[in-house]
């Protein structure tokens, strides 16, 4: 199967950080994405993992953990144009599922 | 410089009157997606073709069809339209296959479908 767990919705503070958790099952697993998504807008690329480990782009950091079925996506420095939805979506093969998304909510 | 087109933005149509949706890309991409994304919902992928090879996922209504004429277009044709098919409607590229390595998938803007 490909449950994909996420949390729901977070709340987090402007200029703080927040890490945004997935585990899933999937068969065949090859890597894990991650994308971003803001209200109304079509999904834009975030980062993608596929060894074990931590990858830093910016103030974005995507983890991964293969044995585990664990990512995390850490968001620094929050900034209120990080108010979005995001996506934790694993690939298998010749598609990607996507997860339901975590709703980030930035406050002042 | 836009790379994954989707006409229209909005569409309405009529409970049962066949609608077309039409995505195009100036990447060049082999694979093009279909997603179905209702409100706080997780987009559904539909189908995706790789070059002319249609794939069709399990759970897809028969009445959602598609067709890429040639590599830059994908269309989505609803023969009979539900409301429960008012969605947004994502078209994706890569360019390849995810076997082949990280490919990451380019999204258009979406068609927002409003079934009367």
């Amino acid at each position: 199967g490909q449950n994909i767990d996420q949390p729901t919705e977070m709340t987090a503070t402007e200029g703080a950080i927040v890490q945004i958790n997935c585990t899933y099952q999937t068969s065949g697993f090859n890597g894990l994405f991650w994308y971003q998504q803001h209200a109304g807008e079509a999904p834009t690329f975030l980062s993608y993992n596929v060894l074990d480990g931590l990858e830093e782009k910016g103030r974005f950091s995507s983890f991964l953990s293969r044995s585990k079925g664990y990512s995390y996506l850490l968001l620094k420095e929050l900034q209120m144009k990080d108010s979005a939805s995001y996506l934790c979506a694993p690939d298998r093969d010749d598609k990607i599922i996507f997860g339901k998304g975590t709703r980030l909510h930035i406050l002042p | 410089d836009a790379m994954v087109i989707q006409n229209p933005r909005y569409q309405v149509t009529q409970f049962g009157k066949p609608v077309t949706l039409s995505c195009s890309q100036t990447l060049n991409h082999n694979v093009m997606y279909w997603y179905q994304q209702k409100s706080s919902q997780a987009p559904k992928l539909l189908f995706h073709y790789y070059d002319k090879d249609f794939n069709n996922e399990a759970d897809t209504p028969d009445n959602f069809q598609s067709r890429r004429p040639n590599t830059s277009f994908c269309f989505l044709d609803i023969r009979s339209p539900g409301l429960g098919d008012a969605a947004m409607y994502l078209c994706a590229t890569s360019r390849d296959r995810f076997r082949e390595g990280n490919n990451e998938q380019f999204f258009g803007p979406g068609t927002r479908l409003t079934v009367l």
